[in-house]
């Protein structure tokens, strides 16, 4: 089946500084890529959507300056969380796709957990 | 607007023994539904889906769904557990103006006991 992967894994970092989480699709090309993030007991929330080539849409509430979303080619995304602080730390989930029609299914990655301190 | 509410967090069974896992959908607008399995360490992998034609959908490891309009459900069930069915299991729902996109449960954790 469709791969997708996520690095880092884990990522430790003090409050004030820019991490950048990397998405990619390792066996397919990837149209569109969704960026999730899940609170601990929680149910993951749809951060963004982004399409290759273009800006990435936004859900309400998530600040597009604080988290930068590039879809620069098929097969990579990267989310960039710029000037982190303690309640940035989260689990960030991307999926990708070859589309956003029913039939185009979202394959996930394993998911990036950030601590910031 | 679309909302998933998944009544377990938790639920403990054994080996062999049935389970049932709860999903309960909000939405204005026709909707489509998915269940996904998350095992330890890895990504979300999808376990079946309805999107139309039988309300009744099966997996090819014995789960199955079915699409209850007029109870706005969604329980997942197997008749017959095994201790690799331990894992997270999320309901998800899109449609009307959020096609494409995902609404996530809160996920229950399935633990299936020796």
């Amino acid at each position: 089946g469709a791969v997708v992967s996520q690095h880092p894994s884990r990522v430790i970092c003090k409050s004030g500084t820019s991490v950048k989480i990397e998405c990619r699709s390792l066996d397919f090309q990837a149209t569109t890529m969704f960026w999730y993030r899940q609170f601990p007991k929680k149910s993951l929330m749809l951060m963004a959507t982004s399409n290759e080539g273009s800006k990435a849409t936004y859900e309400q509430g998530v600040e597009k300056d604080k988290f930068l979303i590039n879809h620069a080619s098929l097969t990579l995304s990267t989310l960039t969380v710029t000037s982190a602080h303690p309640e940035d730390s989260s689990f960030y989930i991307c999926s990708a796709s070859t589309g956003t029609g029913l039939n185009n299914e979202q394959f996930f990655g394993p998911g990036t957990r950030l601590t910031v301190l | 607007a679309q909302s998933v509410t998944q009544l377990d967090s938790q639920v403990p069974v054994f080996e062999e023994a049935p389970v049932e896992l709860r999903c309960n959908y909000s939405s204005s607008v026709s909707v489509y539904l998915f269940w996904y399995v998350q095992y330890p360490n890895q990504g979300l992998q999808l376990l079946l889906k309805y999107l139309s034609g039988s309300t009744l959908v099966e997996s090819i490891n014995g789960f199955e769904a079915e699409f209850n309009k007029s109870q706005t459900s969604f329980h997942l069930r197997k008749p017959s557990v095994h201790i690799s069915d331990t894992a997270e299991y999320f309901c998800a729902v899109t449609g009307g103006t959020s096609y494409g996109k995902l609404t996530f449960g809160q996920g229950t954790i399935l633990t299936v006991h020796p």
